[in-house]
């Protein structure tokens, strides 16, 4: 059974600070690594895809991938109270005939 | 910006009907997906769709589930016999695929979702 683990939260962070999220996955096969944002009762909103190890930065946001230790993060930094919403982490098989998402963590932003 | 669509927003039946949720994949895209979302848990996998044939299915696929692309555009999920817990949000979502080239080959983009209630 291939898992993908991620804390169910809530996490808690003050407006301005760095939020931290954290990924797991099972298959060491897996390329292909997602960042979704979900707001409740919407569709999955993309936020950063990556590939290879290392950092991506985009904006506000990085994502960073480590394949030996089979974990993938999202940094956002100065966060907003927008940015209040649930984090998935999405992760590809050896194919992309199939994509396996996490439970995903539920960021508070306070103001 | 291409999107894509999903018909109905909202579909109420009653246990024992047959539903259709219907789909329309942006146009350039290969690989077409349907997941379901039961209220408060995880976006499950249920079926994934390339070159007019299921590529793979999860256990939840099972003989109650169907899909179909009728036409160059619609993908659709049919559902026979509806169960009470098949109350859920069901995102359809679609992939450039690998011939479509560039970085973005693999990424998924989904629709707003059908969400189905079942009385």
């Amino acid at each position: 059974q291939k898992e993908v683990e991620q804390n169910s939260g809530p996490l808690s962070v003050p407006e301005g600070a760095i939020a931290s999220l954290n990924c797991t996955y099972s298959d060491r096969g897996s390329q292909s690594f997602f960042w979704y944002r979900q707001y409740s009762g919407k569709s999955p909103e993309l936020i950063m895809s990556i590939y290879s190890n290392g950092d991506k930065e985009d904006g506000r946001f990085t994502a960073q991938l480590n394949k030996a230790s089979q974990y993938v993060s999202l940094l956002i930094r100065d966060s907003q109270p927008s940015d209040s919403a649930t984090y998935l982490c999405a992760v590809s098989g050896d194919n992309f005939n199939k994509f396996y998402f996490g439970s995903g963590t539920k960021l508070n932003v306070k103001p | 910006e291409p999107e894509v669509t999903q018909t109905p927003s909202h579909q109420v039946t009653q246990m024992g009907q047959e539903v259709i949720l219907r789909c329309v994949p942006i146009s350039n895209h290969l690989y077409f997906y349907w997941y379901r979302q039961i209220l408060g848990q995880k976006v499950e996998f249920l079926v994934s769709f390339y070159n007019n044939e299921i590529s793979e299915k999860s256990e939840i696929f099972d003989d109650q589930f169907s899909v179909e692309r009728p036409d160059g555009s619609n993908f659709t999920l049919k559902i026979r016999s509806t169960k009470l817990e098949d109350s859920a949000m069901y995102f359809c979502a679609s992939t450039p695929g690998q011939l479509a080239g560039g970085p973005g080959w693999s990424i998924q983009y989904f629709g707003a979702g059908t969400r189905l209630s079942v009385l």
